[in-house]
Order: structure tokens, then sequence, then C-alpha cells
């Protein structure tokens, strides 16, 4: 089972601040994928990364596959409360089964 | 597009009962997945479809789960019988193919008392 783990669990912060989440795992993914789910909804997909070292960014989120593409980060820029959601990354180990992180849920504050 | 459809989008019934929960995929898409959601395990996999055939059903749990997809726009999760551990927010999600965006529908949360 390739594990996917997500730092920090919880993310409490104000309107504004900078954040940064991880994602990390020991094994090698073909693609990283980023999501955010809102609360009675489903995960929605933010961004897929595929080459080790590349970086993506999508207005304030800027995402970051690792040179190993063993991990990512996400970086938030100037946090808004519409940033409050549940984060996940989601590994492809190659068999087209994605494996999903733990989670970080983050809760930006007016 | 409506997105993927799932129903009921609640249900909650007592340990023994079958419970069947459904899924309509985005039209055109040839792959299906279906996920557990809980805050002790997070996502997890329980199987996945492509083309309507089975192709990974490694992460369902027991016997007492199946799923089917009889057609392209239709597919089914049963749990028979069901057990208060069963007790999550099953999502259902379509792509186009497998390692395409995935597109998720709204969850059914279950409750088995």
């Amino acid at each position: 089972t390739q594990l996917l783990e997500q730092s920090p669990q919880f993310l409490s912060i104000q309107e504004g601040e900078n954040l940064t989440v991880y994602c990390n795992s020991s094994s090698v993914f073909s693609s990283l994928q980023w999501y955010r789910q809102e609360p009675g909804e489903g995960p929605v997909l933010l961004v897929t990364v595929v080459t080790g070292g590349e970086v993506k960014k999508l207005k304030r989120l800027t995402f970051q596959f690792g040179d190993a593409r063993k991990d990512s980060s996400l970086h938030i820029t100037a946090a808004q409360p519409g940033d409050t959601g549940l984060y996940l990354c989601a590994g492809d180990a190659g068999a087209n089964n994605l494996f999903f992180g733990t989670g970080t849920r983050l809760t930006v504050i007016p | 597009d409506a997105g993927v459809i799932q129903s009921p989008r609640h249900e909650v019934t007592e340990m023994g009962q079958e419970v069947t929960l459904r899924c309509k995929p985005i039209s055109g898409h040839n792959s299906l997945f279906w996920y557990r959601q809980t805050m002790m395990r997070g996502l997890e996999l329980l199987i996945y479809f492509n083309n309507n055939v089975p192709i990974d059903d490694s992460g369902m749990p027991e016997d007492r789960f199946s799923a089917k997809m009889p057609n392209a726009s239709f597919s089914t999760l049963k749990i028979q019988p069901s057990e208060p551990r069963d007790s999550a927010v099953y999502f259902c999600a379509s792509s186009l193919t497998p390692g395409f965006e995935m597109f998720f529908g709204s969850g059914t949360q279950l409750s088995v008392l």
C-alpha cells in the first residue's frame, strides 16, 4: 500500500496569511494530483503535476512536485476564507490507481 | 452536464439490512470509481471499472460488498448485510479514462445503527 502522509493535519490561520501544506511518501508516483473538498461535497481537482521538480501556479496557489516524484507541496499566498476546506493529495503509482493522502483540513478565519 | 449523480444523499439503516448505493457517471466517461471516506482512514478506493468491466476490486473490504456496472450510465454498490463499521461517506467518481481527472459525486452518507 502506497502511503501518502500530509502535514499538517489541521491548520487554522487568519485571512491574509501564507501557508504551506506537505504531501510525503516513500513511493515514487508517475503523477500527483491535488484536490480540495468542501463539506458535503466530493473532492474537486485543483492541479496535476507530472514531472519531477515541476511547479504549477493557480492564482494564489503554487504546487510543486519533488525532484524524486515522492513528495509535493501546496503553498497558498494571502489566504482567504474561500480557501477553507480539506486539501487532499493523490498519487498515481502507475496502475491508474490513485492513492489519496490523509488530508489537511484548512480553516481561514476572516 | 449535471456531473456525477449519486443517490441517496443520506441513508440510515439498521445492522443486517441490505444497502444499495447508486451512481450515474458523466456521459462519455469510461472509468468509474467507488471510494469510501472516513475520518480514521481517509479516502479509500473500493473498486474501479473501465468500460463497464471491474478492473481492480482489491479494496472491497469483504464479501458483504459487491459492485456492478450493467451499462455505461449506471453503477451500484451493495452492502449485504450492513454493519455499523460500514458507516462512512461513499463517493462515486468518473473519468474519461484511468489516470485522467476524476469528477466526484456529492457522496452518500451512510449510517448503520
